[in-house]
């Protein structure tokens, strides 16, 4: 199984609807975070969360929500999908004190339409 | 602020080539990581390497090689006898270190920087 789990991993959806992007993990790790990916424009950062009491907004917040509901279950919802939240997501983890792994890990994305 | 630029937006090399990518950035600490990433077609970033801004070695593993130059503030990427496999996005990013528990790790990306091995 996959340190860091995204569903769906593909999903279109119209404008107007509630949708929901789940991730899982099994790294144990406190941190997890939400990035969207926009060609020429790199990953930048939704939301991010230290523990399941935790939780802050990052650089693009708008149009979007997350639950923390357990250390390894970080969901994203977006309340209205709007065409321009078209991206591709990405959850990961993090644990700045392992010295082995001070990188993230990432899950292996949810590409979403809205069409 | 934290910036991260990867002027090389495409790049095409023949298999067999040599090929550097490029990673300028900017940060105001003294204590920082930088990172590159790897996202194949298949769309997963994966985990290449990390660098903290007290260790300017440069590294190599296999084909890869990562110059390290805080007086230029560049980390650099190296393919050697590239390979199909190797085309790819490439992402470098910078880390603020995490100030303990209590700390968030900034990390800005840069934009990427596709390449593509022509057989």
């Amino acid at each position: 199984d996959a340190d860091v789990t995204q569903t769906p991993r593909n999903r279109i959806t119209k404008t107007g609807k509630r949708i929901m992007l789940e991730c899982s993990q099994t790294k144990g790790h406190d941190r997890m975070y939400w990035y969207r990916q926009d060609p020429g424009l790199g990953l930048r950062l939704i939301y991010y969360s230290f523990d399941v009491k935790d939780i802050n907004k990052g650089e693009i917040s708008d149009g979007y929500s997350v639950s923390r509901q357990a250390q390894a279950k970080f969901s994203l919802s977006l309340e209205s999908a709007i065409p321009n939240q078209t991206a591709l997501y990405f959850c990961a983890t993090s644990d700045p004190d392992t010295p082995d792994n001070y990188g993230y890990t990432f899950g292996s994305g949810t590409r979403l339409t809205v069409v | 602020a934290q910036k991260v630029t990867q002027a090389q937006t495409e790049i095409s090399v023949v298999e067999k080539e040599d090929v550097t990518l490029d990673c300028v950035y900017e940060t105001r600490d003294t204590t920082y990581y930088l990172f590159w990433y790897k996202q194949p077609p298949s769309g997963e970033l994966v985990f290449l390497i990390r660098r903290n801004s007290f260790d300017e070695q440069n590294e190599i593993s296999g084909r890869y090689s990562w110059n390290f130059q805080k007086s230029t503030s560049s980390f650099n990427f190296t393919i050697t006898a590239s390979q199909v496999v190797d085309s790819a996005v490439y992402f470098c990013a910078l880390s603020e270190a995490a100030s303990g528990s209590g700390g968030y790790q900034k990390v800005t990306f840069g934009i990427g920087t596709k390449l593509q091995v022509i057989p």
